[in-house]
Parts: structure tokens; sequence; C-alpha cells
């Protein structure tokens, strides 16, 4: 199984200001046929079912906001939050659908 | 508007069986895969099990390898997981998610509010 190590495990931002989180995975998941990174990120909030923010590594999903981007390639890969907002405190996951079984990153807690 | 609801949920005794139902409307449920995914108290998020939109692709985790089967009626809207075998460590929110691919497991694009299995005795 592919294993995907985030990091940190928490991190405390000042609303406005940069959030960078940061997901590494045991193998590439890059798909040489396609040219594609099979990696998503999700956004749980508490008492809620986690929510997809981005997947393809960088594709925003539809009514996410453009402050939440992702970048990286291979095993590499960042989330980033670039105007941390209120409404933005939750845990992030990275997670890998390049091979069965998917796997989740142990998640990455935001705060103000 | 998408929604998935899981239901069957509750408190059953080690070695005991739980089915999960999940109904999905706001989409043509035959056109996506679905999925299964668990939260265990204070750990992290398990992708346990997929089924492709005909049935023809199943896939399983390997902590739940022959004690779950995921099944779906496209002509009711609604996917199944028959627990079986339940063990203290199957403890967790299940949550029923849509897959963005039809064939193999990919991201999931829509989750329901998850139904809380406890184990115990």
């Amino acid at each position: 199984d592919i294993v995907m190590t985030q990091s940190p495990d928490s991190l405390a931002v000042s609303l406005g200001e940069r959030a960078t989180i940061d997901c590494k995975s045991s193998q590439s998941v890059l798909h040489s046929s396609n040219n594609k990174n099979y990696l998503a990120w999700y956004q749980r909030k508490p008492g809620q079912p986690p929510k997809l923010l981005i997947y393809w590594a960088s594709t925003r999903e539809s009514g996410v906001p453009d402050r939440f981007s992702g970048s990286g390639s291979g095993t590499d890969f960042t989330l980033t939050i670039s105007s941390l907002q209120a409404d933005d405190v939750a845990v992030y996951y990275c997670q890998q659908y390049y091979s069965v079984p998917p796997t989740f990153g142990g998640g990455t807690k935001v705060e103000i | 508007e998408v929604q998935l609801m899981e239901s069957g949920g509750g408190l059953v005794q080690p070695g005991g069986s739980l089915r999960l139902s999940c109904a999905a409307s706001g989409f043509t449920f035959s056109n996506f895969g679905m999925g299964w995914v668990r939260q265990a108290p204070g750990k992290g998020l398990e992708w346990i099990s997929f089924v492709s939109r005909s049935m023809r692709t199943i896939k399983y985790a390997d902590s739940v390898k022959g004690r779950f089967t995921i099944s779906r009626d496209n002509a009711r809207n609604s996917l199944y997981l028959q627990m079986n075998s339940l063990r203290g460590d199957d403890t967790a929110v299940y949550y029923c998610a849509r897959d963005a691919e039809w064939e193999l497991p990919h991201y999931l694009d829509y989750w329901g509010q998850g139904t809380l299995v406890t184990v115990s005795s």
C-alpha cells in the first residue's frame, strides 16, 4: 500500500496569512500514461463529512474558493491556503488514488 | 443537489453483523462508482470498499476483506455494506461516498453525513 505522510500534524495561522500543508507519498502517484498525479485534498470541519477541495493534485473542485490551491508532482505535494479565513478552520487530508487501496494521509489540523 | 444518506449503524456485539445502507439522490446513481470510508475515534480516514457502477469491479481494504460485502441496487439508488464478524476495531463512523470514476476507485466528490457503528459487549 502507498503510505501518505502529512506534515505538520497541526498548525496555527493568523487570519489573512498563508497556510501550507505538505503531503508525501511512499511512491510516485504520477501516472505515465496520462501525466496526471492521482492525488486529492479534502477538508473536514467538525461534525461534517469530508469535502473534496482538489483533485489531480491541482484541479480545484467546483465552488471551492480560489484561495485554496494544490501543487506538486510525483511524491511531494502541497495544499496552500493563500489567505486564511475563519471558515477554513478544519482538518485537511490528502489521498492517493493511484493504486488500490486508496490511502489517506493522517490529517493536518489548521487553527487560527 | 447530490444527497447521500446512510442508515443502519448502531451497537453490535463482537462477532455480530450489521448492514449499512446508503440512499442516493440528486444524480444518476447508475453512472457512478460508489465507496465506503470509515473513521475510527481519534483516527484518520480509512477507505474500505468500492463498487463500480455495474458491480463488475469490487475492491476491499485488507482490513475488511472476507468479512464485509459491498453491493448496490441501481433500481433503488442504494448502496449497501454487509458487515460480518465485527470486531472492536471496526468501531467507527462509516461514510458512503460517490466516486468520481465509474470503474476504479478515484477521489470521492460527495459524502454522506455518516453512520456510527459501535462494536462492544
